[in-house]
């Protein structure tokens, strides 16, 4: 596709269950960012890979979140043991290469843990 | 300690008129500014972005203003349209696009 796409778009988890969060970027952008964006908030970095390499993980709230990408294009969000401040929208966007400026963004994923 | 602040949760204005979105950053290191639009269900779009060595950037209807000695940055949208009616996001980054620190939004709405 043309664009950035996430899913799945909705998802509900009982709390303690386990989540996987999938992000396919745009066909040849080097760069991908995870951010969570809770209610009525801007989003919030959460890590950053150039091309399979994680370079920056230190917006990760705890060890319960994990990314990868290990062919460098799509990734994967994983969040275990779910818990209720969790629920917030995740937003996947990629740019074109490294210092590239202009990032484009998913619709995103609302997670909602309940 | 929010580093990128927008103060206004909420704009309104009459089409026509002139929108100003205003953003305020403490992290002196920030050298690239970027704004996104955000209608409701979509990721955010780009729309205008400005690097710290400049003062203004223009595109059509948006210019960005940034006033590197006030730590401020806006965003001007004239004539406003209805289309505009969105949430506005303003991002910086320090180290030219690798993390960028959005503010909490301003929601505008155009009124016909």
């Amino acid at each position: 596709g043309a664009g950035v796409s996430q899913s799945p778009r909705y998802k509900v988890a009982k709390r303690g269950q386990d989540v996987a969060l999938r992000c396919d970027p745009i066909s040849g952008h080097v760069s991908l960012f995870w951010y969570q964006q809770a209610l009525g908030q801007g989003p919030e970095f959460l890590t950053y890979f150039q091309n399979e390499a994680q370079l920056d993980k230190s917006g990760l709230p705890s060890d319960r979140f994990f990314a990868e990408r290990p062919e460098g294009s799509v990734s994967t969000l994983k969040i275990q043991r779910t818990q209720q401040e969790d629920s917030a929208v995740y937003l996947c966007a990629s740019s074109r290469e490294l210092g590239s400026t202009e990032a484009f963004f998913g619709q995103g994923t609302r997670l909602t843990v309940v | 300690d929010q580093q990128v602040k927008q103060n206004s949760p909420s704009l309104s204005v009459q089409e026509g008129r002139i929108s100003i979105l205003n953003c305020d950053y403490t992290n002196s290191m920030f050298d690239y500014f970027l704004w996104y639009k955000k209608y409701p269900a979509e990721g955010p779009t780009f729309l205008i972005s400005i690097s710290s060595i400049k003062d203004k950037n223009e595109d059509g209807r948006f210019t960005v203003f940034l006033n590197k000695s006030a730590k401020h940055l806006s965003l001007h949208i004239v004539p406003s349209q209805p289309g505009d009616s969105a949430v506005y996001f303003c991002a910086a980054s320090d180290n030219y696009g690798q993390n960028f620190v959005f503010g909490p939004g301003t929601r505008l709405s155009v009124l016909p």
